[in-house]
């Protein structure tokens, strides 16, 4: 199985900072029909996750433009320019171009 | 609007099997393209894939699980099901279903997510 490795763990900023997570792959995500399925998703407490990024840098609906996704092959880096109090929470990564689909251990963002 | 809510018995026992359907709606599994996953989650830990069913029927699973997992689909009914044999402490979580959608090649991954259901296995 692919494996992600998030890092940091856990992510302390004060608001309007800007942070970032990286996202590392233990293999290529780069599908042969020229996608990379890399999302990432937030999950905030005592919620469901919700899709904030597709196909590394695509944003979802909805979502603020302070998110950004970049990378490729194996290295992918979340954004957030200018945090907000409501970004809190835990941010995961996950790859679909390999079955099974696998997410990353999640990087909680504390706000001071 | 694309809502989606999982149910489930809430608590079973060992060696039982867990039954859960996800009732949704604002998109129909009989379109092509669409499909429907399941994610658990133990509390306070991570997420774990579980299993994919599509439009055609196509279905796929996390094989971690081996043999114990089937999804299937009630088109006519706007639900999903995802059954579990026998259960142990270990498949205690919360349980979520998420749509996905498939544009020409590209598949779109769990735009929607469900409120979640929370499992208990429990002697």
């Amino acid at each position: 199985d692919v494996v992600l490795t998030q890092t940091p763990s856990i992510l302390s900023a004060t608001i309007g900072q800007s942070v970032s997570i990286s996202c590392r792959s233990s293999q290529s995500l780069l599908d042969s029909d020229g996608n990379t399925y890399l999302y990432w998703f937030l999950q905030r407490p005592g919620q469901s996750p919700q899709r904030l990024i597709y196909l590394v840098s695509n944003l979802g609906s909805g979502v603020p433009n302070r998110f950004s996704g970049s990378g490729s092959g194996t290295d992918f880096t979340l954004k957030i320019s200018g945090v907000e109090a409501e970004d809190l929470g835990v941010y995961y990564c996950m790859q679909a171009t390999h079955a099974p689909l696998t997410f990353g251990s999640g990087t909680k963002l504390e706000i001071k | 609007q694309v809502t989606l809510k999982e149910s489930g018995p809430g608590i079973l026992q060992p060696s039982q099997t867990l039954s859960l359907t996800c009732t949704f709606s604002g998109f129909s599994l009989s379109t092509y393209g669409m499909g429907v996953g399941w994610i658990r989650q133990p509390s306070g830990k991570g997420l774990e894939w579980l299993a994919n069913i599509w439009w055609d029927d196509d279905k796929y699973y996390n094989p971690s699980l081996k043999n114990r997992l089937t999804i299937s689909k009630d088109t006519s009914n706007n639900q999903a099901f995802l059954k579990i044999t026998n259960v142990d402490t270990a498949d205690t979580a919360t349980y979520y279903c998420a749509r996905i959608t498939m544009m020409v090649i590209i598949s779109y991954y769990f735009d929607y997510w469900g409120q979640g259901v929370m499992v208990t296995v429990s002697s």
